[in-house]
């Protein structure tokens, strides 16, 4: 069965340290490759994505995260954390091209100031 | 701007009640999803459509009915609401590629 698979459930940072969240899903093929976002009372929101190209690719707010094929792998990163990232962050995968994504069970981050 | 709304906001309600939980959408996007978010869980897929007339179960369908007569709406149904389905609401719409715009969601707490 398709599976995504957040390592860390609870993250404690201070501000300005860097951050880094593991997503793995369950197996290959084509996949479109997405990270959510839920602000404290606020609806999810898109971070970034990967449909092709460049593994490395650029989100919102100083976020990137990295498409490794090899690894199942699609981690989340931010050389310097603000407390105004305090969020739960959602990666999500989809093996389809208009259709529905598998997601994983969330990070909560904390960061304190 | 396009949109997906939600309403209600906040709905209490009792076991053993219908409940219809209202989601619409101006993106004129085919596909849209409910999802259900609980603590420990994350979000789980409830019901989607793929256009009109069209629905599909997700992991958790027992006890949810959606319906789809036109491409903006996906009434989400509890057919006898049950206090596990206490729950925050999600509904989703996306276009190509799979990107999901998300409404800001419905609490619901079932007494």
């Amino acid at each position: 069965a398709q599976s995504v698979s957040q390592h860390n459930h609870h993250v404690i940072l201070s501000e300005a340290a860097s951050l880094e969240l593991g997503c793995n899903y369950s197996y290959g093929g084509t996949v479109n490759l997405f990270w959510y976002v839920q602000y404290p009372g606020q609806h999810l929101q898109l971070l970034l994505k990967y449909f092709s190209g460049d593994p490395l690719v650029k989100g919102i707010k100083g976020f990137e995260a990295e498409f490794i094929k090899s690894k199942f792998s699609f981690n989340l990163r931010k050389p310097s954390v603000q407390w105004s990232d305090t969020a739960e962050y959602f990666c999500a995968v989809s093996w389809t091209n208009a259709g529905k994504s598998t997601f994983g069970d969330g990070t909560t981050l904390t960061v304190k100031p | 701007d396009a949109e997906i709304t939600q309403s209600p906001r906040h709905k209490i309600t009792e076991t053993g009640r219908q409940v219809t939980l209202a989601c619409h959408q101006t993106w004129n996007h085919n596909n849209m999803f409910w999802y259900r978010q609980d603590l420990g869980h994350g979000l789980r897929l409830i019901h989607y459509s793929y256009g009109v007339q069209d629905t599909n179960k997700g992991e958790v369908s027992d006890g949810y009915s959606v319906s789809r007569s036109n491409t903006e709406d996906l009434p989400l149904t509890l057919e006898s609401a049950a206090s596990s389905q206490t729950s925050v609401y999600f509904c989703a719409s996306s276009g190509d590629r799979s990107t999901q715009y998300f409404g800001p969601g419905t609490r619901l707490l079932v007494l």
